[in-house]
């Protein structure tokens, strides 16, 4: 079936050290969107990429679209302790009339200060 | 503050019992997802509905129904409860007509313990 596969799963690092999370899905996406859920928290929209390799940068972070768009990456420069939480993407797929979103499984980062 | 608004945020109730999850969708926004948050688990879409009428279908239990009404809050009704239906349990809302296009706006949960 359609999957999107979500590597690391979790992630220590040093609060300073940079930060990478993968998705890869083994279906062409129409477009991939990252969030972010805080501890406790609620699933928080990042950002949406659709164009095949398209980069988008918010601050420290830069999310990167894969040009056969089955791929896509978030990269954390100098993490800070408020980046702690579970970044999740999910890729929109397009079969006919039935549109789905695929979640991958999430990377749960935690950032020692 | 995401604008959409889920009641109760915890519930407790024991093993064949029945609940009901409410949510509220941002002002506008004709779509309302449900998703299922296991611990340390990823997001399990249950199922969506648009302007009332049931659009998607996921890995929704036989014994788990949902409905959207007229004025767009939607139900998730649980029944049956098993201890293995204790969870989190999201509703999203979508500011997009017709399909699916664009992010989702999740309420702040439910939290369900089944004893």
């Amino acid at each position: 079936g359609q999957q999107v596969m979500q590597i690391p799963q979790y992630q220590h690092v040093q609060e300073g050290e940079d930060f990478t999370t993968y998705c890869n899905s083994s279906t062409t996406l129409s477009n991939i969107q990252w969030y972010k859920q805080r501890p406790g928290g609620h699933p928080v929209f990042l950002i949406q990429l659709v164009k095949s390799g398209e980069v988008k940068k918010q601050k420290r972070l830069t999310f990167q679209f894969g040009e056969a768009k089955k791929n896509s990456s978030l990269h954390i420069t100098a993490t800070q302790t408020t980046d702690v939480g579970t970044y999740f993407c999910a890729g929109l797929i397009n079969a006919g009339n039935n549109r789905k979103l695929i979640w991958g499984l999430g990377t749960s980062l935690a950032v020692n200060p | 503050d995401s604008g959409v608004t889920q009641t109760p945020k915890h519930l407790i109730t024991a093993t064949g019992q029945r609940v009901t999850l409410r949510c509220s969708p941002r002002s506008g926004d004709l779509s309302v997802y449900w998703y299922q948050q296991s611990l340390d688990q990823g997001l399990q879409f249950l199922i969506q509905y648009y302007n009332g009428e049931e659009r998607a279908k996921g890995n929704i239990l036989e014994r788990f129904s949902a409905q959207q009404f007229p004025d767009l809050h939607s139900e998730l009704n649980l029944s049956s409860l098993e201890l293995g239906d204790s969870a989190l349990y999201f509703c999203a809302s979508s500011v997009r007509s017709g399909g699916y296009t664009g992010e989702l706006f999740f309420g702040e949960g439910s939290r369900l313990t089944v004893l």
